[in-house]
């Protein structure tokens, strides 16, 4: 079945620097790729989305980059802020699988100041 | 406002005592989903539901019970609860291949 791999497990960065985190899938029909931002003690929450008809989106400090060749999404963060420090989850899914994200294992990110 | 609710939010109880943690959206969404979250092993999907009286279960089904009587509700049942249900428990909704909406959490003991 699909299956998303999420890459690293911890990331240390020191505040300032940028972050990336990446995502591998097996599914080449995936075409919708979320990430999400969990705080400590917090709910997941949508940070920003990217599908398949596009290689990258950005919202002003984060962006997303898809490579569908590869089958692989990448979430970059620059200029990395303590707010940052957070678990974050990528998700695959395709546009007949009603409905299912398959999450990859999370990514926690420390912001060192 | 647009929300899903969970209730309760945290829970004790004790092993075999039947519980019911309950979730509303108020987004009209056709798909909800029940997530248990453990240190180091991420977002683990329980059941999930397509519609009403559409349910299915996810990666990790056994001991759990759901129903889908209503669009807005989908509780999530635990008949004979066990030590090894003590989790971090969200619902989330959403539409179609769009934002997934979670609930606060509940956070379950079993003793």
């Amino acid at each position: 079945g699909e299956n998303v791999e999420q890459h690293p497990s911890t990331l240390s960065v020191q505040e300032g620097d940028s972050a990336v985190i990446k995502c591998t899938y097996s599914d080449s029909a995936s075409n919708y790729f979320p990430w999400y931002k969990q705080e400590l003690g917090k709910r997941p929450q949508l940070i920003i989305d990217i599908r398949s008809n596009v290689g990258e989106k950005k919202d002003q400090r984060i962006a997303v980059t898809l490579n569908k060749t590869a089958k692989h999404f990448s979430l970059h963060i620059t200029e990395t802020q303590p707010e940052d420090s957070a678990v974050y989850f990528c998700a695959a899914s395709r546009w007949d699988s009603n409905y299912q994200l398959i999450w990859g294992a999370g990514t926690k990110l420390i912001i060192k100041p | 406002e647009a929300q899903v609710t969970q209730n309760p939010r945290y829970l004790i109880t004790v092993t075999g005592k039947k519980l019911t943690v309950t979730c509303s959206q108020n987004m009209n969404h056709e798909y909800m989903s029940w997530y248990r979250q453990d240190p180091g092993l991420g977002l683990r999907q329980i059941y999930y539901s397509m519609n009403v009286e559409v349910t299915d279960k996810g990666d990790v089904p056994e001991g759990y019970k759901v129903s889908r009587k209503e669009k807005r509700n989908f509780p999530l049942i635990l008949e004979s609860p066990s030590p090894n249900q003590t989790s971090l428990y969200f619902c989330a909704s959403s539409s179609r291949l769009y934002e997934q909406y979670f609930g606060p959490g509940t956070r379950l003991t079993v003793t």
